[in-house]
């Protein structure tokens, strides 16, 4: 089945840094990658996804980024506000099928 | 957009006993469910995967005598934890799989459901 790494596990930026959390996958037949961010005790929230014909995608202070050679993507936060503070979560599917998970990133935007 | 039920949100139950989660899509038709278990500060595992009118597949290290699964209707999945015991106690949420717009699939969570066994 497929396999999904995240990293960090934990993240601390400043607020108006940036913030980038990485994913990898293994199987190359995954051609759906979301990312949901998940506050505590609450259902995950779809931020931005991705589909494997499209190598970079953006919506305002959000973007995430595709290389299928390397088999990995990036989710990438602009302008970080306190708001952003969550865990996030990158995941892959194979022929939009079921969604397999990274183990997530504590993300926490100092003021 | 599309919005997928749960019930209940939160549910206590004494150790031994059986408890139903209900997941409803309130404006689409569900043909495949995914049920995911989260503990504590984990990921979201994948339980198993039910498909309207067929037998739940469930993945690797999962009973299927203790969840078991029901996906009699298209806009219906539940999952029932049945002689439940602590180690049970844990978040478990509901994701429905919808054709959007024709083209692609799009994944609709549930509100989850903390289940504390005592």
């Amino acid at each position: 089945g497929e396999n999904v790494e995240q990293h960090p596990s934990t993240l601390s930026v400043q607020e108006g840094d940036s913030a980038v959390i990485k994913c990898t996958y293994s199987d190359s037949a995954s051609n759906y990658f979301p990312w949901y961010k998940q506050e505590l005790g609450k259902r995950p929230q779809l931020i931005i996804d991705i589909r494997s014909n499209v190598g970079e995608k953006k919506d305002q202070r959000i973007a995430v980024t595709l290389n299928k050679t390397a088999k990995h993507f990036s989710l990438h936060i602009t302008e970080t506000q306190p708001e952003d503070s969550a865990v996030y979560f990158c995941a892959a599917s194979i022929y939009d099928y079921k969604l397999s998970f990274g183990a997530g990133t504590t993300v926490t935007v100092r003021a | 957009g599309a919005v997928v039920s749960q019930h209940p949100s939160w549910v206590i139950c004494k150790s031994g006993t059986s408890v139903k989660i209900e997941c409803r899509s309130l404006d689409f038709q569900a043909t495949t469910m995914f049920w995911y278990r989260q503990f504590p500060k984990q990921s979201l595992m994948l339980m198993a995967t039910s498909n309207e009118g067929s037998k739940a597949t469930y993945e690797q290290g999962v009973e299927k005598d203790k969840f078991l699964i029901n996906h009699a209707s298209l806009t219906l999945s539940t999952l029932t934890v049945t002689s439940a015991h602590p180690e049970d106690s844990s978040f478990y949420i509901c994701s429905a799989r919808e054709l959007t717009m024709g083209e692609a699939y799009g994944y609709t969570f549930g509100s989850g459901t903390r289940l504390t066994v005592v």
